[in-house]
This record gives structure tokens, sequence and C-alpha cells, in this order.
């Protein structure tokens, strides 16, 4: 079956400008999180959503990043103001009951 | 905060080698451990958890609560283990991984 989704692949965009990432998850996964990979700070949680509780943001770097989830489905990872320290790979992961997270192929970002 | 440490950042062994990446958390009552692998240009997959006491791709793990550890170990590493590993600890229905340690088997 279909495994989790994420557009684009790849993104470039100068300083200061907003970016949407997407994140499509397995179908009737109630679990749905972002996490953020870059060279030496390796895999950073960012946040998490489960069912219709509220969502875990501990993760968020700053009041620059926020994700919403629509229909308890698609999520989309919203970065405002980019700046340079944002270049990484943005993974999206979805599960089930059973804790095991599928992860997505990842969004590069690229801030020049 | 809970802590995963992986203090190899790289380890290189020959085929046919035994191969040990290491893995420590910081205690807290009783972990639910993981181990994540990347292949090259792969997404990021499961390779096993703790509470199934599984061996998978001839890698085996024990969670070793008096030195609060979760080494990752395979006996004789081979040239397609070539990939970054991640030790993960679930926490509040998230993730909190380690560095990571990138594997490297050389012929």
């Amino acid at each position: 079956g279909a495994g989790v989704s994420q557009s684009p692949s790849n993104k470039v965009t100068e300083k200061g400008k907003d970016v949407e990432l997407r994140c499509d998850p397995i179908s009737g996964h109630t679990a749905l999180y972002w996490y953020r990979q870059s060279l030496g700070q390796g895999l950073e949680f960012l946040i998490y959503f489960q069912g219709n509780s509220a969502p875990d943001k501990s993760g968020l770097p700053s009041d620059r990043f926020s994700a919403e989830r629509t229909g308890g489905s698609v999520s989309t990872l919203t970065i405002q103001r980019t700046q340079q320290e944002d270049s990484a790979v943005y993974l999206c992961a979805s599960s089930s009951s059973n804790r095991e997270q599928y992860f997505g192929p990842g969004t590069r970002l690229t801030v020049t | 905060a809970q802590r995963v440490t992986q203090p190899e950042k790289l380890l290189s062994v020959f085929k046919g080698a035994p191969v040990e990446l290491k893995c420590n958390y910081s205690y807290s009552g009783s972990p639910e451990l993981f181990w994540y692998v990347q292949y090259s240009r792969q997404r990021l997959q499961l390779l096993l958890r703790h509470i199934s006491r599984e061996s998978i791709k001839g890698f085996t793990a024990d969670l070793n609560k008096g030195e609060t550890s979760f080494h990752l170990k395979k006996p004789f590493a081979q040239e397609e283990d070539s990939a970054m590993y991640y030790c993960a600890r679930h926490q509040g229905g998230k993730l909190i991984f380690g560095q990571g340690t990138e594997l490297s088997v050389k012929p």
C-alpha cells in the first residue's frame, strides 16, 4: 500500500520568505509527527498530532514554526521568515496504535 | 529531559567483523526503545524494538537497565549493513532520537 508521502521533495527559498511543507500520512493512521534532520543536530522532534487531541508542540524551535492537520489526515508545516539555520531535511511520520512510526521521504529545505 | 546518547558518529569495520553500535539512555522508569536505520537514498525505517526481543537482519539489541544501555550488535557485518543507525526512545507519544551513528562496512 501507499506509504507516507511528502511534498515538495526539495525546496530552495530565499531568507525571509515563508514556506509550506506537506505530509500525507498512511490512511487510517491516527498519529502524525514532524521531525527535522540536520547535520550536527541529528533527528529532532518538532510536533506531534494524535487524533483530535491538542498537538504536542514542545519541539518547535521558535514561533516562526507552526503546523496544522486538517481532517485528521494531511498536515502542513509552515515556516515563516525562513532563516539559513532552518535548512534541513524535514521528515514526516505516521503511526497507528502499535507505535511503529512510518517515515516519509522527507523535504530537503535550503534557505539561501 | 530524557536523553538518548550515541557516542560514536562513525563506526568503520571490515566485512565479517563483529559490530556494536552503542546507545545509552537517561534513566526513567521502564523505557521503550527502538533502533531505526536509514540506508542510502532510502527512508528511515524501524529495524527493531526491545519489546520484541527479535533478531532482524542478524542484528540484536538487549536492554540493560543496570547500565541504561541498548546497544545494537551483529556478529558478522555485511557490506549492505552500511547505513545510518538511530537509537530512539518512545516518550509521551513521540520518539526522542540519538545523534545517529554512521556504520561503514568495508570489503
